[in-house]
């Protein structure tokens, strides 16, 4: 079970749009639409912000994103603000009914 | 909406046992999460609503079981043989479709001599 690969950190300036990108295998993102996407500030439990590739949950802003493109995913997050400044995690369902998730990546809002 | 709250979570030694409790599981699949300090998630175990159908990440295999009892609305993990890699904390939340939609406040074990 690899975990799927995140940069470490992204960076954009308040207004901006920023893409992070999540990899994986053709046993897992390139097969199964189930990639999420999760927020996560210091000292918080994660939000779920995408799911299934491209859908929002209720409540979560349409500055964020999701796409797919073979085996690796993205999350765009648009107009950025000083509150989208968080760690960001993707997962994916892997083998035997398993999750995986991404190393995660530190988002900072300059 | 969903409310989680887990508990049980302590200081415990290497070899150790701990049970973490999970309350809110309601009737959804659910799946514990962990986190080490300073570091990323990793999916540890997940139960069906009926308990019938169990997974484990193969670090956990053997060590630690998820169990649920819905009387009480809970779900619960127990956790055997505890090594001080496991030292994290740890979160419960619902799953859907392989989306964890509500998560828990989480509950810290740390396993040190």
């Amino acid at each position: 079970q690899s975990a799927l690969t995140q940069p470490p950190s992204a960076s954009g300036s308040p207004g901006q749009s920023v893409t992070i990108s999540c990899t994986g295998s053709s046993s897992d993102i390139g097969t199964y639409n189930y990639v999420s996407w999760y927020q996560q500030h210091p000292g918080k439990a994660p939000k779920l912000l995408i799911y299934e590739v491209t859908e929002r949950p209720s409540g979560v802003p349409d500055r964020f994103s999701g796409s797919q493109s073979g085996n690796t995913a993205s999350l765009t997050v648009s107009g950025l603000r000083a509150e989208d400044e968080a760690d960001y995690y993707c997962s994916t369902y892997a083998r035997d009914n398993n999750l995986v998730f991404g190393g995660g990546t530190k988002l900072t809002v300059l | 909406e969903v409310q989680l709250v887990e508990s049980g979570g302590d200081l415990v030694q290497p070899g150790g046992s701990l049970k973490l409790s999970c309350v809110g599981s309601g009737n959804h699949w659910m799946s514990w999460v962990r986190q080490p300090p300073g570091k990323g998630l990793e999916w540890v175990a997940k139960i069906k609503p009926d308990g019938s159908a169990k997974a484990y990440v193969d670090s956990v295999k053997g060590r630690f079981t998820i169990f649920r009892d819905n009387a009480k609305n809970s779900v619960y993990l127990q956790m055997n043989s505890l090594r001080v890699e496991d030292t994290a904390v740890y979160y419960c939340a619902n799953e859907d479709h392989y989306r964890l939609g509500y998560w828990g406040q989480g509950t810290l074990v740390t396993v040190s001599s």
